[in-house]
């Protein structure tokens, strides 16, 4: 069963640079695996970040991008703001019509 | 704008049943394939289903294999999710997301606001 990881939390002090990854529990993410971001607060729905690997969604700061870095994908937040506090998920297209879910990243900024 | 607006969530005794609806606009909905996530009670996002643009393919996760199904009417611009011999763990937010093609691959790139399913007696 192929499972797909996410550190379960990380910190970054204001103004800061932090990267999120992405990975398998068993190979490499690549591009054909479409990797996709999405930023969720408590209660809220998930907003798209990023898809494809590295294209930002309509409306989202160029402080967020992605990328693949080494067997992962990455999402890197530059300048992060207090409203940047929020849980992180990325999915991966596996083909034949699924994805999978990582298990998501709870992001303080302090 | 793309809007997804989904409903029919509510209190279910384990064992039966629920359809839920999902309601687009701002797109051609017959263009798209859709989608159905899950996220139960403090945990994360799970995939439950896919549809192509059509109706003609459609997909599963293994523990909704048999119990759920997808449909969608183009002419309504709405998707279902017929959901049969529900569990207690199938108690979720269930999120309707359009995916960035008529067929179900790719990417998720819209989202509604979520409609809550409790299994419970």
């Amino acid at each position: 069963q192929t499972v797909v990881t996410q550190e379960p939390s990380f910190s970054v002090s204001p103004g800061g640079t932090v990267t999120l990854t992405c990975g398998l529990s068993s190979g490499s993410v690549s591009t054909d695996y479409y990797p996709s971001w999405y930023q969720q607060t408590p209660g809220q729905a998930p907003r798209t970040l990023i898809y494809s690997t590295n294209t930002r969604s309509s409306g989202v700061p160029d402080r967020f991008s992605g990328s693949i870095l080494g067997n992962k994908a990455a999402l890197t937040i530059t300048g992060a703001q207090a409203d940047d506090e929020s849980d992180y998920y990325c999915v991966l297209y596996m083909g034949s019509g699924f994805w999978v879910f990582g298990g998501g990243t709870k992001l303080t900024v302090l | 704008e793309v809007q997804l607006l989904e409903s029919g969530g509510g209190l279910v005794q384990p064992g039966g049943s629920l359809r839920l609806s999902c309601a687009a606009s701002g797109f051609t909905f017959s263009s798209y394939a859709m989608t159905w996530v899950r996220q139960a009670p403090g945990k994360g996002l799970k995939w439950v289903s896919g549809i192509s643009g059509s109706g003609d393919s459609t997909y599963y996760a293994d523990s909704v294999k048999g119990r759920f199904t997808i449909s969608r009417d183009n002419s309504k611009n709405t998707l279902y999710l017929q959901m049969n011999s529900l569990r207690a763990e199938d108690t979720a937010v269930y999120y309707c997301a359009k995916v960035r093609s008529i067929m179900v691959r790719g990417v998720l790139d819209s989202w509604g606001q979520g409609t809550l399913v409790t299994a419970s007696s």
